[in-house]
């Protein structure tokens, strides 16, 4: 089980997020990844293994932690950034999870 | 350009099937793991089953394992569910999803615009 706390966090463009993803069970070579996704939109790949940024990511954009506790970081809020993050469990063991997901606002 | 786009999707009335499909392009098919995902309205995402690049190891979320079947054909660069016994908690939109080629299952890095699927009497 991946918890995402809180689940709505208000901040305004210009400040940094930190948005929090808490494993059940220790998170197998740090396969965690970070989605974000728009209102209307399909969920767009962020960070993955943690820490690593997918193509076309701002850096920005940073992930870290280990084991059953991970963190994204948002620097600099854009008025796009406003949207819904969920963690990710992935690896060789399906279910390949999601967070519930937090809500910037 | 890659494309999922998925089709199938409806009302039915709880205990009845349906069967979605996504049709894919703009990449070769068969070298890649894929994933159907589901997010309800409103609500967030949820992983429900995935299957390997030649169809073996179909792997089932708990909420849908026994009445959910994956498949794919290769040939028609196609990618199916069956949905049996549906109950209205399947009620979603069904996105079809493509894996990252890197090490890692699960990790989707092409999404479908999604079919969405209503269970009602």
């Amino acid at each position: 089980v991946l918890t995402q706390s809180p689940g709505a966090l208000s901040f305004s463009p210009g400040e940094s997020a930190t948005l929090s993803c808490r494993a059940s069970q220790t998170i197998v070579k740090n396969y965690l990844a970070w989605y974000q996704q728009m209102p209307g939109r399909t969920p767009k790949l962020l960070i993955y293994g943690a820490s690593t940024r997918a193509a076309g990511i701002p850096d920005r954009f940073s992930g870290s932690g280990s084991g059953t506790d991970f963190t994204l970081t948002i620097n600099r809020l854009e008025p796009e950034d406003f949207a819904v993050y969920y963690c990710q469990k992935y690896g060789s063991s399906p279910p390949h999870t999601f967070g519930q997901g937090t809500k910037l606002e | 350009e890659m494309q999922l786009v998925e089709s199938g999707g409806g009302t039915a009335q709880p205990g009845r099937s349906l069967r979605l499909s996504c049709s894919v392009s703009g990449f070769k098919f068969d070298d890649y793991f894929m994933y159907w995902v589901r997010q309800a309205p409103g609500k967030g995402l949820e992983w429900v089953s995935g299957v390997s690049w030649n169809g073996a190891d179909p792997a089932y979320a708990d909420s849908v394992k026994g009445r959910f079947t994956i498949s794919r054909d290769n040939a028609k660069k196609s990618l199916y569910l069956q949905m049996n016994s549906l109950r209205p908690e399947d009620t979603a939109l069904y996105y079809c999803a493509k894996q990252l080629p890197i090490e890692g299952l699960g990790l989707i890095d092409v999404w479908g615009q999604g079919t969405m699927v209503t269970v009602s009497a």
